[in-house]
């Protein structure tokens, strides 16, 4: 299963981010996995954004659930982040994950997108 | 919220164990998951609940969990072992990183 992320890589401060993720070699149907988003910056690490399952249920963190919002359409075979009113601090390299149902663990990684926010 | 504690870096000379930690209030009760990541690439599970090595990862990858401590040790551990490795736990419905921890092989 192969994870490939798209989207812009410049954001101008208090619009929105917006990447997809299109999964590949496998069904976004499936019922083992979760897909989800994961930050990385080298001051913060590793940060989870949000999950959602192929149902359209989704989890959040609570530190960003009042902004993102994560949706999966399962005849693009695709699932999207959008995070609204961004921030010089939401400059991060962003990856699309699949997440195992049961223990959250990430076995499946997109390569990864870097956004940068600035004017 | 919950916070898992890991060393800024662990050094090793080539053949010897590596040992790095994760620390956290009863971090023995939940899973831990370990992450394995190299300069420009992915992070890739090298443990995963505690313990278990998924396919592919080389048999001087272990990891235990008990108390407030999970471990993942490298017996053995090689130039290519050289990288930043993270732990992970989910609690309280968020997905939760430890800071990581930067692995030299001397």
């Amino acid at each position: 299963l192969q994870l490939q992320e798209s989207g812009p890589g410049l954001v101008k401060p208090s619009e929105t981010l917006s990447l997809n993720c299109l999964v590949s070699g496998g069904s976004i149907n499936n019922n083992d996995y979760y897909w989800g988003w994961i930050r990385q910056t080298p001051r913060k690490g590793l940060e989870w954004i949000g999950s959602v399952f192929h149902s359209g249920s989704s989890h959040y963190n609570p530190s960003l659930q009042s902004r993102v919002s994560v949706s999966v359409d399962t005849s693009r075979s695709e699932f999207s982040l959008k995070m609204r009113s961004v921030t010089a601090a939401d400059t991060s390299l962003y990856f699309c994950v699949g997440l195992r149902t049961g223990s959250y663990v990430a076995d499946y990684w997109g390569q990864g997108v870097r956004v940068t926010v600035s004017s | 919220s919950y916070d898992l504690t890991q060393p800024l870096s662990v050094s090793v000379a080539l053949g010897q164990t590596a040992r790095i930690t994760c620390g956290g209030d009863n971090i023995g009760r939940k899973n831990v998951h370990w992450y394995q990541q190299k300069p420009g690439q992915a992070p890739v599970v090298v443990i995963y609940r505690n313990s278990n090595r998924p396919s592919g990862i080389p048999e001087r990858f272990s990891g235990s969990n008990s108390g407030n401590t999970a471990t993942l040790t490298i017996s053995g551990a090689q130039d290519g072992d050289e990288a930043d490795y993270f732990c992970q736990v989910w609690d309280s419905s968020t997905m939760l990183f430890g800071g990581g921890t930067n692995l030299a092989v001397l």
